[in-house]
C-alpha cells in the first residue's frame, strides 16, 4: 500500500535559518506529491505540489523536488520567518491506481524563533 | 467565493450516541472527501464521493461509520454507537476532479468530535 514518512518534529529554528523537512514515500503507481501546511487555528492549505519526476514545486519561498530514484520529496526554504511556524504535512495521491484520496505523513511541527 | 464549510465546529457527545457531521463543499466541486485526524497525526482517508456515489469507502473503519451525499453537494458523515476512540477532528475536502489531472483538494476547518 501507499505510505508517507516524514521527519519527526518539532523542528526549532532561528529566523533566517535554512529549513529542510525530509519526506519519503512508498507508492504502488506513479504518485503526485504534495506539501500541505496547517497554521495555528487554521485549516490545511496546499503549499506546493509536483506531478512527475524531477518536477520542482515552489510557493512562498518553499521548494520541493520530486525525486523518483530516492522516492523523496524534501521541503526546503532558504530563510525561514516566524510566520512560517506551522505543521507541515507531506502527502501523495496515486492516480494510476485510481486512488484519488491523499495519503499523509504524520506531520512535522516547525517553530521559528525571532 | 466561499470555501469548504463544516458544521458543527465542535461536537461533544456521550459514548453510545449517534452523531452527524455536515460538509458543504465549494460550489461546482464534484469530488468530496472525508478524513479523520487524530491528535499529533496526519489526516487519514475515510471515504470519497464522485457526485452522489461513494467511489471509494475503503477508509471507513467499521460499519458504525456511514456517509451520504444525496444531491451531489452537501455530505453528511454519520457515526452510530460512538466510542471514545472516535474522538478526533473530522476533515472534509472537495476538488474539481476535472479529469485533466487537477486534483487539488481544498479542506474545511474540521469538526472536532469528543466522545466522553
Amino acid at each position: 500500500g501507499n505510505s508517507v514518512t516524514q521527519m519527526e518534529g518539532p523542528v526549532t529554528l532561528s529566523e533566517e535559518a535554512f529549513l529542510t523537512i525530509n519526506c519519503t514515500y512508498t507508492a504502488t503507481g506513479y504518485p503526485s506529491l504534495f506539501w500541505y501546511v496547517q497554521y495555528p487555528g487554521e485549516g490545511l492549505q496546499l503549499l506546493l505540489k509536483a506531478t512527475k519526476a524531477d518536477d520542482k514545486g515552489s510557493n512562498k519561498g518553499f521548494e520541493a523536488t520530486y525525486r523518483k530514484e530516492t522516492t523523496s520529496f524534501h521541503l526546503e526554504k532558504g530563510s525561514v520567518q516566524v510566520s512560517d511556524s506551522a505543521v507541515y504535512f507531506c502527502a501523495l495521491s496515486d492516480m494510476d491506481t485510481g486512488r484519488r484520496a491523499l495519503t499523509f505523513g504524520s506531520g512535522t511541527r516547525l517553530q521559528v524563533q525571532p | 467565493g466561499a470555501g469548504v464549510s463544516q458544521t458543527p465546529s465542535n461536537k461533544v457527545t456521550e459514548k453510545g450516541k449517534y452523531v452527524e457531521l455536515r460538509c458543504d463543499p465549494i460550489s461546482g466541486h464534484t469530488a468530496l472527501y472525508w478524513y479523520r485526524q487524530s491528535l499529533g497525526q496526519g489526516p487519514e482517508f475515510l471515504i470519497y464521493f464522485q457526485g452522489t456515489g461513494a467511489a471509494d469507502d475503503s477508509g471507513l473503519p467499521n460499519d458504525r461509520f456511514f456517509a451520504v451525499r444525496p444531491e451531489g453537494s452537501v455530505s453528511t458523515l454519520k457515526i452510530q454507537r460512538t466510542e471514545r476512540g472516535d474522538s478526533a477532528v473530522y476533515l472534509c475536502a472537495s476538488s474539481l476532479n476535472s479529469g485533466t489531472g487537477n486534483n487539488e483538494q481544498f479542506f474545511g476547518p474540521g469538526t472536532r468530535l469528543t466522545v466522553l
